[in-house]
């Protein structure tokens, strides 16, 4: 079963709007990092966050982590129709080089 | 510059055949991966070489060699291929342990 679960599975929403997307996990992790995938194309890096950290910011974008609920929650603030796209947590045990990631959410800002 | 490259694009092969899926990174990372995407089920890892020299499976190995022929270049390949490894490969590079990975474009494979 996979370790990260993104919730909701799709989200529409206006322009202007706040997209909220979560990130459950089941084991300990180094650290949990979101992606963004524009369709057809490869996965774009978004904000890594580490296991001894409980908020990140980037523009437009804020993280939040929770270890002791293993989740983690992507914020995307004053969204623009260039942010459809999907949108993937990945998350990193504490040992070897295995990545786990969820299954994504959609994401459709309509202009 | 180029970041991880992948070759080819796209691909449609006959179930039974063979081919090598092509992937190189000049961002001098240690660790390559290989990831397969299938609708609605995120990204797997199928293999990855953490170093030059080394190999270890993922979650999805079953049908898959890997390659790391040099430390810029890691290769997937399929011996016979099947129906079931239809999906989107992706290639993917980092330097160290808990650094972000940087993806390819991707390989579009079909198997009929």
């Amino acid at each position: 079963s996979q370790q990260g679960e993104e919730d909701p599975q799709a989200l529409s929403i206006q322009e202007g709007e706040n997209a909220t997307m979560n990130c459950s996990y089941k084991t300990s992790i180094n650290n949990l990092q979101w992606y963004r995938q524009n369709s057809g194309r490869g996965l774009v890096h978004l904000i890594l966050i580490r296991s001894n950290e409980r908020e990140k910011h980037s523009g437009r974008l804020r993280v939040t982590l929770d270890t002791s609920k293993k989740s983690s929650s992507l914020l995307i603030t004053a969204s623009r129709a260039a942010d459809t796209a999907s949108y993937f947590c990945a998350t990193e045990m504490n040992y070897g080089q295995n990545f786990v990631f969820g299954p994504g959410t959609r994401l459709s800002v309509l202009p | 510059n180029a970041g991880v490259t992948q070759t080819p694009k796209f691909q449609v092969l006959k179930t039974g055949q063979s081919m090598t899926l092509q992937c190189a990174q000049d961002m001098n990372h240690n660790s390559m991966y290989w990831y397969r995407q299938d609708p609605g089920m995120g990204l797997r890892l199928i293999y990855y070489s953490a170093s030059e020299g080394t190999t270890d499976k993922g979650e999805v190995p079953n049908g898959y060699n890997v390659s790391r022929l040099n430390k810029r270049e890691f290769s997937l390949r399929l011996e016979s291929a099947a129906p079931s490894q239809t999906s989107v490969y992706f290639c993917a590079s980092r330097l160290l342990r808990g650094d972000i990975q940087y993806f390819g474009a991707g390989t579009r494979l079909s198997v009929l």
